[in-house]
């Protein structure tokens, strides 16, 4: 159980194309969505949380105009990057965490990310 | 706030010996403490938490951790290492009540396995 299933595994596209990357919780609702940003042998750097019907919040130094999150079921919640640029290349990978009265002791599942690289 | 240190960016191990990954924590109050698994291109698997209870914490594939309070750490052991451990380890850990409920990573161990 506990399956987060996150689409595409990789995209190559040209500097100036937006991309749309989703993540969806296959077996369980998600009230929160986390999505982050990793760089090569490095850790996670967190982007933003976002709950399902709510705007999401972006960490400090994080464009949200850049990066529009939208979570609009407990399913699915979607990343889009805007007039990708190079240094938007990385690897972006998602994770949900369930609902329910325990839910804040319950880990996060994570989408298996996806390789961005803009040319 | 919270933080998590993994003070070893690479840990190297012969198969067949016990391996070691360290990290300590800093919360306010109790912890939760999670271990995620990291193979390359994948995202992270979840291996074990501690809660609360019994110090020692056993998870999946032969990982554990043990929880030490007055030390604030957590470290994952495993008994025999194997080379598929090979992989990225992260620690993570998050306040049991009160502060942010999301939780920190630490910035990652590369557990590397010799034949």
């Amino acid at each position: 159980g506990a399956v987060v299933s996150q689409h595409p595994s990789w995209v190559i596209c040209k500097s100036g194309t937006s991309v749309k990357i989703e993540c969806r919780s296959l077996d369980f609702q998600a009230t929160t969505m986390f999505w982050y940003r990793q760089f090569p042998k490095q850790s996670l750097m967190l982007m933003a949380t976002s709950n399902e019907g709510s705007k999401a919040t972006y960490e400090q130094g994080v464009e949200k105009d850049k990066f529009l999150i939208n979570h609009a079921s407990l399913t699915l919640s979607t990343l889009t990057v805007t007039s990708a640029h190079p240094e938007d290349s990385s690897f972006y990978i998602c994770s949900a965490r369930g609902t329910g009265a325990d839910y804040s002791n319950q880990p996060q599942h994570f989408g298996d990310g996806t390789r961005l690289s803009i040319l | 706030a919270q933080s998590v240190a993994q003070p070893e960016d690479q840990v190297n191990v012969a198969e067949g010996n016990p391996l070691t990954v360290k990290c300590t924590y800093s919360v306010s109050g109790n912890p939760y403490l999670f271990w995620y698994v990291q193979y390359p291109n994948r995202g992270l698997q979840f291996l074990l938490k501690y809660i609360t209870g019994d110090n020692l914490v056993k998870g999946s594939y032969g990982f554990e951790a043990e929880f030490n309070k007055s030390q604030t750490s957590f470290h994952l052991k495993k008994p025999s290492a194997l080379v598929s451990d090979s992989a990225l380890y992260f620690c993570a850990v998050r306040a049991a009540s009160g502060g942010s409920y999301i939780p920190t990573f630490g910035r990652g161990t590369s557990l590397i396995v010799h034949p």
